[in-house]
């Protein structure tokens, strides 16, 4: 059972460059997030989508972008890293509804130096 | 605005004593409420759930009970073992502006043989 998969798990980034993160679910959820987890700051949600063809910005929106592509797909972009940017992002994915868990990745480490 | 308060770690406690990590919580709304589970180096995992006042979640010898009185949702266990020793992450779910999970801080549990 795959689940949730990122890519990649591990990336390093000079200030400037840009990079796209990967994410992709095969538990025909409707619901996909991008969060970021920072030390002592739990899970910060940057961007999601309740469903296909919709995106709604969460609560660190600021110098990200989001794709989804398809009901299984949900991509993240950095346009111009930024040192701040260095974290551990997380795609989650979700039924929708309030009672629902949401299902996690295994992260990609990003340090932008 | 909403948010989770839970207590600050690390905890450290010895193999079979009694654990309580603490969450609290403010929702304008009825929340659904959840406790996940972060192994190093993975995503976070369901542990339990409540979705309404009174009820008990429970997993793995885990429990938590939703208090709307007190607005708690406070996590237990009657006897841990060194492979609980994790990231516990309390979160609530609600509908207020749209959908919305709000995750705590995370509370680091360390559990010595």
């Amino acid at each position: 059972n795959a689940g949730v998969t990122q890519t990649p798990k591990f990336q390093v980034l000079k200030t400037g460059q840009s990079m796209t993160l990967q994410c992709a679910q095969d538990m025909n959820h409707n619901s996909m997030y991008w969060y970021r987890q920072d030390p002592g700051m739990g899970l910060r949600l940057i961007y999601y989508s309740a469903s296909e063809g919709t995106t709604d910005k969460g609560e660190v929106p600021n110098g990200y972008n989001v794709s989804r592509l398809n009901k299984r797909e949900f991509s993240l972009r950095l346009e111009s890293a930024a040192p701040s940017q260095t974290s551990v992002y997380f795609c989650a994915s979700s039924k929708q509804g309030i009672n629902q868990p949401q299902h996690f990745g295994d992260g990609t480490r990003l340090s932008i130096l | 605005g909403n948010s989770v308060t839970q207590m600050e770690g690390p905890v450290t406690l010895s193999e079979e004593a009694f654990l309580t990590i603490n969450c609290t919580y403010t929702a304008t709304g009825y929340p659904s409420l959840f406790w996940y589970v972060q192994y190093p180096g993975e995503g976070l995992q369901l542990l339990l759930k409540a979705t309404k006042a009174d009820d008990k979640g429970s997993n793995k010898g885990f429990e938590a009970t939703y208090r709307k009185e007190t607005t708690s949702f406070h996590l237990e266990k009657g006897s841990v073992q060194v492979s609980d020793s994790a990231v516990y992450f309390c979160a609530l779910s609600e509908i207020t502006g749209g959908f919305k999970t709000i995750f705590g801080a995370g509370t680091r549990l360390f559990v010595k043989a």
